[in-house]
């Protein structure tokens, strides 16, 4: 079974520049998460979708970051302008609820993004 | 609000040593508790969960005992192998019917020497 993909799997750019990152969820989960992961903050909750719809994005840094799921399978988180201290690894998980909040999620490889 | 508190790291063993990560949370209600695994330059992995009080979640040798009376949920193995060297996370799900959004510790970094 394929599990969450996550493309690029690495992201080299300069400050200025707009960044795509994209995810495609396990197909069937109904949920998709993009978490954000540093040493200095760990791992972060930036922002969830249920049924392609937001529920949740207060963990958007600020306004220079976006995400959008325009179907089932497939979602972006966006960069623009990108800055140096969005360099982190960026983490997609899905997971399917079935009614329930125990049902785990499984997550992608991630992207690491560098900003020069 | 929620929130999860890990054992800090780095914890380093020797190999068959017995290991302790040891994880405490803060919510109401009845959450249900996770540990995740990250090996080297890939994704989080579920490792093992428990929905209620006193269940004992394990997989690969791991195990964790989910204490309500303590509010905690301690990851233990009896024998450690190099293979284990990863960063361990410890985390919670609690919200209405279908809301899956995890609060996750600060994670552990396990080292295993030979």
């Amino acid at each position: 079974d394929a599990g969450v993909i996550q493309s690029p799997r690495h992201e080299v750019t300069e400050m200025g520049q707009e960044v795509t990152l994209r995810c495609k969820p396990i197909s069937g989960h109904d949920y998709l998460f993009w978490y954000r992961q540093t040493m200095m903050r760990g791992l972060e909750l930036l922002i969830y979708f249920n049924n392609n719809v937001p529920i949740d994005d207060s963990g958007m840094p600020e306004d220079r970051f976006s995400a959008k799921m325009p179907n089932a399978s497939f979602s972006t988180l966006k960069i623009q302008p990108s800055e140096p201290r969005d360099s982190a690894v960026y983490f997609c998980a899905s997971s399917l609820s079935r009614g329930y909040s125990n049902q785990p999620q499984h997550f992608g490889d991630g992207t690491r993004l560098s900003i020069l | 609000g929620n929130s999860v508190t890990q054992m800090e790291g780095p914890v380093t063993l020797s190999e068959e040593a017995f290991l302790t990560i040891n994880c405490t949370y803060t919510a109401t209600g009845y959450p249900s508790l996770f540990w995740y695994v990250q090996y080297p330059g890939e994704g989080l992995q579920l490792l093992l969960k428990a929905t209620k009080a006193d269940d004992k979640g394990s997989n690969k040798g791991f195990e964790a005992t989910y204490r309500k009376e303590t509010t905690s949920f301690h990851l233990e193995k009896g024998s450690v192998q190099v293979s284990d060297s990863a960063v361990y996370f410890c985390a919670l799900s609690k919200g209405v019917q279908g809301a899956q959004k995890l609060v996750f510790g600060q994670g552990t970094r396990l080292t295993i020497n030979p």
